[in-house]
C-alpha cells in the first residue's frame, strides 16, 4: 500500500498570497493517478485535480496541480476567502487501491 | 445533473449490523465505480473500498478488509456499505463517491453513531 504524506501540515497565509502543497509518495504512483481535494468545514470533499495536472470541472484556474513519480504539488495562486480549508492527495493505483495523504489545513494568518 | 443520495443518520449501539445506501442519479450507475470514505470527527479521509455495480467487482483496503462490506444493486443504481456486528469506534461520517477518472461527484454523507 502506498503511503502519501502532506506538508506542511498547516499553513497559515493571507488572502492574495501564493500557497504550496507537497504530497510524497512511498512508492512511484501509477500513471501519476494522483488527485487533490479540498474540504471546507460541514461539507464533503470536492475533486479539485486528477491525473497529477489536469483540473476538474469548474475548478479556477488559480489551482494548479504538478510533479510525477513520488512527489507532487498543489499550488493555489492569489489566494480567496473561499481557499481556506483542508487539503488532501490521494493516489489510485492500476488495482484500485487508493489512499489519502493526512491532509494539509490552510488557514488565514 | 449528477448526483449521489446518501441515506440518513443512524444511531445504533455496540454490537448490532448496519447498512447504509448511495442512491446514483443522472448518470449510468452501472457503468463508474462507486468508492467509500471514512471521516471520524475531527480527522483526515480514510478510502474504505470501491465496487464495480454492473459486475460487483470489489476492493478493498486492507484496513478495512473484513471489517465491512460493500456491495451495489444496479437494478436500483444503489450502493451499500455494511457492518455485521458495530463497534463505537465505527462512529464517523460516512462518504460515497463516484470514481470516474477520481472520485468526482460525492454523496452529501451519513453520519453513524454507536
Amino acid at each position: 500500500e502506498i503511503v502519501l504524506t502532506q506538508s506542511p501540515g498547516t499553513l497559515s497565509l493571507s488572502p492574495g498570497e501564493r500557497a504550496t502543497v507537497s504530497c510524497r509518495a512511498s512508492q512511484s504512483v501509477t500513471n501519476n493517478n494522483l488527485a487533490w481535494y479540498q474540504q471546507q468545514p460541514g461539507q464533503a470533499p470536492r475533486l479539485l485535480i486528477f491525473g497529477a495536472s489536469s483540473r476538474a470541472s469548474g475548478i479556477p484556474d488559480r489551482f494548479s496541480g504538478s510533479g510525477s513519480g513520488t512527489d507532487f504539488t498543489l499550488t493555489i495562486t492569489r489566494l480567496e476567502p473561499e481557499d481556506f480549508a483542508v487539503y488532501y492527495c490521494q493516489q489510485y493505483d492500476d488495482s484500485l487501491i487508493y489512499t489519502f495523504g493526512q491532509g494539509t489545513k490552510l488557514e488565514i494568518k | 445533473e449528477v448526483r449521489l443520495v446518501q441515506s440518513g443518520a443512524e444511531v445504533k449501539k455496540p454490537g448490532e449490523s448496519l447498512k447504509i445506501s448511495c442512491q446514483g442519479f443522472g448518470y449510468s450507475f452501472a457503468a463508474d465505480w462507486i468508492g467509500w470514505v471514512r471521516q471520524k470527527p475531527g480527522k483526515g479521509l480514510e478510502w474504505m473500498g470501491i465496487i464495480y455495480p454492473d459486475d460487483s467487482d470489489t476492493r478493498y483496503s486492507p484496513s478495512f478488509q473484513g471489517q465491512v462490506t460493500i456491495s451495489a444493486d444496479k437494478s436500483i443504481s444503489t450502493a451499500y456499505l455494511q457492518w455485521s456486528s458495530l463497534k463505537a469506534s465505527d462512529s464517523a461520517i460516512y462518504y460515497c463517491a463516484r470514481d470516474e477518472y477520481a472520485m468526482d461527484v460525492w454523496g452529501q454523507g451519513t453520519t453513524v453513531t454507536v
